[in-house]
């Protein structure tokens, strides 16, 4: 099945900072998504990003399928943004998606 | 619109007991999938149903776990005599098509004793 890593593991910024979180797939993919699981354990979708570019607010994703990687920027961190970013990736005939292992965000007020 | 419901939020069970985790979908949505959350870890996909039918159940152990979507009520996750090791989160998340993205309950927490 596919393979999805996502980089960096472990990120800790100061509030209004700027990160990109990275996400690399091993297959073509027909759907990709990235969610944010906040500290209470909720997961909450932020973009179903096959290819392109999308942007909500201070959130934005771009997806190069043919390089096969995806990208999350947030812009200006605020604490709520602490949590743990997923993507997950399905590819082939599943739509069925494979999770990365996460990473792992922390904002400093 | 309420969004995917799942309960019990926690569960308690004692080695040897029954867990049964419930599902109810968003309205209109027919596709339901769980997955399983280890302790800092991603989510594992465990299995997906429609209405009456399970479609793929790769991810789920053959022995002591079942899983149904009966045409009236919710989905209803079935960990029969609990270890320790099911100790973990379990999410549930619906979808209006397969295609469709994926919305999921706030999960279930099993711990066992």
């Amino acid at each position: 099945g596919i393979q999805v890593e996502q980089s960096p593991p472990d990120l800790i910024l100061q509030e209004g900072a700027n990160s990109t979180l990275r996400c690399n797939f091993s297959d073509s993919v027909n759907n990709l998504q990235w969610f944010h699981q906040n500290p209470w354990g909720q997961l909450i979708n932020l973009f179903y990003i096959p290819s392109g570019t999308k942007q909500n607010g201070r959130l934005s994703a771009t997806t190069v399928a043919t390089e096969r990687y995806s990208l999350l920027y947030i812009s200006s961190s605020q604490t709520t943004d602490s949590g743990v970013y997923f993507c997950a990736a399905a590819s082939g005939g599943s739509y069925i998606p494979t999770f990365g292992r996460g990473t792992s965000l922390i904002v400093h007020p | 619109n309420a969004g995917v419901m799942q309960n019990p939020r926690h569960l308690v069970r004692r080695r040897g007991q029954e867990a049964r985790l419930r599902c109810s979908p968003m309205k209109g949505h027919s596709h339901v999938y769980w997955y399983r959350q280890l302790p800092e870890e991603g989510l594992k996909f465990m299995v997906y149903l429609q209405k009456e039918n399970i479609i793929d159940e790769s991810g789920m152990p053959k022995e002591r776990f079942s899983a149904e979507f009966p045409k009236e009520g919710p989905s209803i996750l079935r960990i029969q005599q609990v270890v320790r090791g099911d100790s973990a989160a379990y999410f549930c998340a619906s979808s209006l098509d397969i295609q469709e993205t994926q919305y999921f309950g706030p999960g279930t927490r099993l711990l066992v004793l």
